[in-house]
């Protein structure tokens, strides 16, 4: 299986500042990459598909980049409720999905 | 908006088998994948398999042989079994709807998730 390296594992913030979590793939899966969000007790949300491409109402403080191996996501500017742990997914050799260890991010 | 609510026992004991349901509001059941997600405490997602209520359903090698998955149409409902649960099977399960358009997939609707113990 394809396995997706994370980091960091935890993250924290300041109100206002720039956030960056990379994802590294074991092998080339082009932009077959996907990130969600998810907050104790809720459902998680998908964030970005793709690599790049922002959901339908998900705030444009959220992107992604890259391709091939190495990922990023970013929250340009961290609100208070960012507050959440995030994943990566690739879907590169479907149906075998597999996530990242997630990063779990915090406010100062 | 499609929404997903998981429902089930959350205490096993060893050897027996987890059963669980996903109930899908707003929204059909036809035509998607309906897949099952667990996260073990302090440890990634693991993908469980996926059902589907017209094609074969598949399910993650490490656990083929043990799990089973199966679509209600009429209950609008999607199941999942494992049988022979052992305290590595502890973990919170999730539902999800994956959507997929030219080989280009997401889980793009999610339960909250439900906490499964296994213990003697």
């Amino acid at each position: 299986d394809i396995q997706m390296t994370q980091s960091p594992s935890s993250l924290s913030a300041s109100v206002g500042d720039r956030v960056t979590i990379t994802c590294r793939a074991s092998q080339d899966i082009t932009d077959n990459l996907n990130w969600y969000q998810h907050k104790p007790g809720k459902a998680p949300k998908l964030l970005i598909y793709d690599a790049s491409n922002l959901e339908a109402g998900v705030p444009s403080r959220f992107s992604g980049g890259g391709s091939g191996t190495d990922f990023t996501f970013t929250i340009s500017s961290l609100q208070p409720e960012d507050i959440a742990t995030y994943y990566c997914q690739q879907y590169d050799n479907l149906p075998r999905y597999t996530f990242g260890q997630g990063t779990k991010l915090e406010i100062k | 908006q499609v929404q997903l609510q998981e429902s089930g026992p959350g205490l096993l004991k060893p050897s027996e088998t987890l059963s669980l349901t996903c109930t899908v509001a707003g929204g059909s059941i036809g035509s998607f994948y309906w897949n099952w997600i667990r996260q073990p405490p302090g440890r990634e997602l693991q993908w469980i398999g996926y059902v589907h209520s017209s094609r074969s359903p598949y399910y993650n090698p490490s656990l083929e042989g043990r799990v089973t998955m199966s679509v209600d149409r009429s209950k609008n409902q999607f199941s999942l079994k494992v049988s022979s649960v052992t305290a590595a099977d502890t973990a919170v399960y999730l539902c999800a709807r994956e959507r997929c358009n030219t080989g280009k997939c997401r889980f793009d609707s999610w339960g909250q998730g439900t906490l499964v113990i296994v213990s003697s």
